[in-house]
């Protein structure tokens, strides 16, 4: 059974860059039936989609955060990572990864989240 | 892009049925069949209720459908059960190849 575990540090101070990690357990990142893709959820509030990568290293991005947020994809060791640069406290989010079906709505596997505050 | 618009709450008797609408643009919604349904109850993870507008996942209840007229979609949960008390969300593909959510909506099973 697939799943999803988020990783990394749960503090960043504002202006610095806010990095996690995605691994994949129970089946591989390296195949062209999904994408990888990042979604937030600041306390109290809803869900935001982040972004999304391919197998392939293709990249899609929300708009409002495109000139902060780099994903990447290392596929030897089944990760696939998140960056936001220049952090504010506005970016006090649950983050959460997950698995969406190529060619389909579907977003049926999720991590549990991680939790990233950003304060001084 | 703009969040889709959802009601911030609903509310409905166990038993009765209820509808939670999700609007968005020509642009999103109305574009493609590409509209799935969140179900979070409070400090738990996303649960995928309804893919491809009207698609049930294996294992989520028949008592949840999904439907689509024009730039709206929505999520329709017969016989309410105390359990359905939760946040749900929508979620549709963009025209810019981006996702957009929903700002949520809170069901209160009264």
């Amino acid at each position: 059974q697939l799943q999803l575990q988020e990783s990394g540090p749960g503090l960043a101070k504002p202006s610095e860059t806010l990095s996690l990690t995605c691994t994949v357990s129970g089946g591989s990142i390296n195949t062209v039936s999904y994408y990888w893709g990042w979604i937030r959820q600041p306390p109290g509030k809803g869900l935001e989609w982040i972004g999304n990568i391919y197998y392939s290293g293709s990249t899609n991005y929300n708009p409002s955060l495109k000139s902060r947020v780099t994903i990447s994809i290392d596929t030897p060791k089944n990760q696939f990572s998140l960056k936001l640069s220049s952090v504010t406290a506005a970016d006090t989010a649950v983050y959460y990864c997950a698995r969406r079906t190529m060619g389909s709505s579907s977003r049926d596997v999720w991590g549990q989240g991680t939790l990233v505050t950003v304060s001084s | 892009q703009s969040a889709l618009t959802q009601p911030a709450s609903v509310s409905g008797s166990p038993g009765q049925s209820i509808t939670i609408s999700c609007t968005g643009t020509s642009s999103d919604v109305g574009n493609y069949n590409y509209v799935s349904w969140y179900q979070q109850h409070p400090g738990k993870v996303p649960k995928l209720m309804i893919y491809d507008v009207s698609n049930r996942p294996s294992g989520v209840s028949n008592r949840f459908s999904g439907a689509k007229s024009g730039n709206t979609a929505s999520l329709i949960i017969s016989g309410l059960q105390a359990e359905d008390e939760a946040e749900y969300y929508c979620n549709s593909y963009t025209t810019s190849s981006t996702w957009v959510f929903g700002g949520g909506t809170k069901l209160t099973v009264l």
